[in-house]
């Protein structure tokens, strides 16, 4: 069985300051790790996978995430957080072993003040 | 290319009816997978299908079912529906099983 963890229901920052969400995940083989945002009333969309390669993903929007293999964790992170970053992240798995079906998180609500 | 479509984006029943909802993937993709999101229970797996055949299924009754055509569109269809079945119902389409991309989703309310 494969699972997402993320810690927090909500990460409140301002506006400039960097921004985290955290993801941990468990998973038999090699996990995909991906992660999406999704706005008030809409679908998800993707911000960066991670599949192999370097551990330090760059994605949409100025967001990136670092793998950590010893961890479990690939936490997402960015350097200035702008309001319009205000939203609920979900981080995913999938795996060659589980014909590569997502299993999300429960999802972070990341509300940025200015 | 055009997104993941879905059709209709809202829809509102009442209990013991039936709906089908539709999805449109992006040109060249053959994998659809749907997914049912609520406030309770989050994002959870309900199927997918590959070239018109399903290859996995999560665990939901057997009042949703679904189905692919050859053009790769597909529906989901909810029988004798009940209120917990209010929820944000996403599409999503691949390539290759690894890259999903999302539709915006249909908004199903079951008064």
């Amino acid at each position: 069985a494969q699972s997402v963890a993320q810690p927090e229901d909500q990460v409140n920052v301002a506006e400039g300051n960097p921004l985290t969400v955290k993801c941990t995940y468990s998973v038999s083989g090699n996990p995909y790790l991906f992660w999406y945002v999704q706005y008030p009333n809409r679908g998800l969309q993707f911000l960066l996978k991670y599949i192999t390669g370097d551990n330090l993903v760059k994605g949409s929007y100025g967001f990136e995430a670092e793998f950590n293999k010893s961890q479990t964790s690939f936490h997402l992170k960015k350097p200035s957080a702008l309001v319009s970053d205000s939203a609920l992240y979900f981080c995913a798995v999938s795996s060659p072993s589980n014909d590569y079906k997502l299993s999300f998180g429960a999802g972070t609500t990341v509300t940025v003040r200015a | 290319k055009a997104g993941v479509t879905q059709t209709p984006r809202y829809l509102i029943k009442t209990r013991g009816q039936q709906v089908t909802l539709s999805c449109s993937p992006i040109s060249g993709h053959r994998s659809v997978s749907w997914y049912q999101q609520t406030p309770g229970q989050g994002l959870q797996f309900l199927f997918e299908y590959f070239s018109e055949t399903q290859r996995n299924k999560g665990n939901f009754p057997g009042r949703f079912s679904g189905r692919q055509f050859s053009n790769s569109r597909s529906e989901m269809n909810v029988s004798t529906l009940e209120l917990g079945d209010s929820a944000l119902y996403l599409c999503a389409s691949s390539y290759n099983d690894r890259n999903w991309f999302f539709g915006p989703g249909t908004r199903l309310t079951v008064l």
